[in-house]
């Protein structure tokens, strides 16, 4: 079982709706980063939180230590949010730390 | 705005050959990290550098070797390419502030084809 679970896999949206994205993870953390990857590979971070919820501009990062999980939020989707999703765990190895990533939500936002 | 740059976006290259891919940061970054990542799997991480002449193994560090001489520049070396190998590269760089890595930085990639 990997250590990072994301659900879904795939996630197809009509322009304006609501959309979530799940990760669960196994492992005791330092910290949960949710990532966005666009076409063409350049990877870009949306967020780092270790408690509670961030918000910047219509996404909504949550997490849950206790349940060991964290959900990110998208409102008012758009074909530009098309993208994959990942997330990613902040482990403490060694001497430094290091990131666990789930295998990524591939988001498809129609207009 | 941090910059994370790759030496090559896509690379093609033959079983046997060695292969480098240098990755350099201009923000005078502590943490330097070397991926790969595969369609189903994510994000690998092959090998972390937290200072010069510094590494340690990742999760997949069979097959690879990393060198980091300057603060800058860390290097990714596959020293015999095989097949298997073939992959998108993705390099990261992040600041160690108070004890605390900060968020990671990642350079656009590099896509190579092991034929």
């Amino acid at each position: 079982k990997n250590e990072v679970e994301q659900s879904p896999q795939n996630l197809t949206a009509q322009e304006g709706e609501f959309i979530t994205i799940n990760c669960s993870y196994s492992v005791g953390i330092s910290a949960l980063h949710w990532l966005q990857q666009h076409p063409g590979g350049g990877i870009v971070s949306l967020f780092m939180l270790s408690s509670g919820k961030k918000k910047h501009g219509r996404l909504i990062a949550t997490i849950n230590i206790q349940e060991k999980h964290s959900s990110l939020h998208i409102t008012a989707s758009h074909p530009r949010d098309s993208a994959v999703y990942i997330c990613a765990v902040r482990r403490k190895v060694g001497y430094g730390n290091k990131l666990v990533f789930g295998a990524g939500t591939i988001l498809r936002v129609k207009s | 705005d941090v910059k994370v740059t790759q030496s090559s976006r896509y690379l093609v290259k033959r079983t046997g050959e060695k292969v480098f891919l240098e990755c350099v940061q201009d923000m005078d970054h502590e943490n330097m990290f070397w991926y790969r990542q595969d369609p189903g799997l994510g994000l690998r991480l092959i090998y972390f550098s937290y200072d010069v002449k510094m590494k340690e193994k990742g999760d997949i560090p069979e097959g690879y070797s990393v060198s980091r001489e300057k603060k800058e520049r860390f290097s990714l070396i596959l020293e015999s390419a095989s097949t298997n190998q073939t992959s998108m590269y993705l390099c990261a760089s992040s600041l160690m502030a108070g004890g605390v890595q900060e968020t990671q930085y990642f350079g656009p990639g590099t896509r190579l084809l092991v034929l």
